[in-house]
């Protein structure tokens, strides 16, 4: 079936050094990969996303990478800080038959802390 | 503008009784997604809707589990019978459109004692 594998589970930084989250996806239909945090008690927030047809986006201090062919997208955060501290999901959409079923596939999670 | 609402924020029932989750979606917006979160774990899909139709109920357990999304109104994930292991939270997407990027409630937490 569909999977998200992500990594690692746990990630901690000190301020200001940078943070590399991996994940890996089974279906190579997907085509729409949204990168989500989520805080303590809260809902997961959307915080970038990418579709299959480009290979890597940035947003300030923010950027994910996609490798089509190896199947896995990365997201890359620069320059952290302490409000960064939280559970990172990775997802990719599901693929039902021929069209997207609107379903995204999360990984694990990941939990950042940033050591001030 | 308002973002997508859920209500209650959090809920307590005991054995054997209903429980009846709202999640109204961001103004615009016509398709609506229920994931649940256990603790410790990421999201798992339950069932994707349309207004007055579902569209994919695939992540659903098949029974005791329902939801709906009214032409007027919030949709509804209903759970009957609840046992122990419904506890979780439950989350609630809504888009614009089907591949259009799905923005997040911030849940119901369900115990169930």
């Amino acid at each position: 079936g569909e999977n998200v594998e992500q990594h690692p589970s746990t990630l901690s930084v000190q301020e200001g050094d940078s943070a590399v989250i991996k994940c890996t996806y089974s279906d190579s239909a997907s085509n729409y990969f949204p990168w989500y945090k989520q805080e303590l008690g809260k809902g997961p927030q959307l915080i970038i996303d990418i579709r299959s047809n480009v290979g890597e986006k940035k947003d300030q201090r923010i950027a994910v990478t996609l490798n089509k062919t190896a199947k896995h997208f990365s997201l890359h955060i620069t320059e952290t800080q302490p409000e960064d501290s939280a559970v990172y999901f990775c997802a990719a959409l599901g693929v039902g038959g021929s069209s997207n079923t609107g379903k995204l596939i999360f990984g694990q999670g990941t939990t950042l802390q940033v050591k001030p | 503008n308002a973002g997508v609402m859920q209500n209650p924020r959090h809920l307590v029932r005991r054995r054997g009784q209903e429980a009846r989750l709202r999640c109204s979606p961001m103004k615009g917006h016509s398709h609506v997604y229920w994931y649940r979160q256990l603790p410790e774990e990421g999201l798992k899909f339950m069932v994707y809707l349309q207004k007055e139709n579902i569209i994919d109920e695939s992540g659903m357990p098949k029974e005791r589990f329902s939801a709906e999304f009214p032409k007027e109104g919030p949709s509804i994930l209903r759970i009957q019978q609840v046992v122990r292991g419904d506890s979780a939270a439950y989350f609630c997407a809504s888009s614009p459109q089907v591949h259009q990027p799905q923005h997040f409630g911030d849940g119901t937490r369900l115990s169930i004692l």
